[in-house]
């Protein structure tokens, strides 16, 4: 089955520690995102990478970081300067160029406690 | 910057009645315009969108949007809905610049 995976489904951590979300996709696509959803807020871009070894900050970055080595996957840390890190989590892919619709994963809903 | 509104937060139906959820965006250039849905527990996915020519789109389900560029609009429509239907549905409005850009959501309830 194609489709984009992330792991885990919830996820609790301690303040003041950093956790790594992962999403991995077997879709082949070349671009990726991390987006943040809280209730009301719509979803909320973090990061994005249209290519391997390259990324970009969206609209929300601060306190989050990412990587791109493989092509297949593209892991969102939250890092302990995150004001607010409790939210759902959604990772999207879509082949390169402007006119592709994302998909999307399941989601992991990091709870900070 | 490009941003998007949705003028309902939450919308209740009863079945069969008429759906139109408003969108409206704001960007200077060429857009792509989408539409998707989150039903209770599952994964995001494309209901339908919009790139060029017929302003008129037909999606999945039953659904459809309108593109109206003088009024910066996208609204979606549905004549009939289904208890199924109910979801949070989210515009999206993507520019030159590949970043997708969502509003903030509209809870539908279809009351049997």
């Amino acid at each position: 089955d194609g489709g984009i995976t992330q792991s885990p489904k919830y996820l609790f951590r301690k303040e003041g520690q950093n956790v790594t979300l992962s999403c991995e996709q077997n879709l082949n696509h070349d671009a990726m995102y991390w987006y943040r959803q809280d209730p009301g807020q719509g979803l909320r871009l973090i990061y994005y990478s249209q290519i391997v070894n390259d990324f970009q900050k969206g609209d929300i970055a601060e306190g989050y970081s990412v990587s791109r080595e493989k092509k297949e996957s593209f892991p969102l840390t939250v890092t302990s300067a995150q004001k607010n890190p409790t939210a759902f989590y959604l990772c999207a892919s879509s082949s390169s160029g402007g006119r592709n619709e994302q998909f999307f994963g399941p989601g992991t809903r990091l709870t900070v406690l | 910057a490009q941003s998007v509104s949705q003028h309902n937060h939450h919308v209740i139906l009863s079945e069969a009645a008429s759906l139109e959820l408003g969108c409206n965006y704001s960007y200077g250039g060429t857009v792509n315009l989408f539409w998707y849905v989150q039903y209770p527990g599952q994964h995001l996915q494309l209901l339908l969108k919009y790139f060029s020519g017929d302003p008129l789109v037909k999606g999945i389900k039953g659904f459809e949007a309108e593109f109206i560029k003088s009024k910066f609009s996208f609204n979606l429509r549905k004549p009939s809905v289904q208890w199924s239907d109910t979801a949070e549905y989210f515009c999206a409005v993507k520019g030159s610049n590949y970043k997708l850009t969502f509003g903030k959501g509209t809870l539908l309830t279809v009351n049997p």
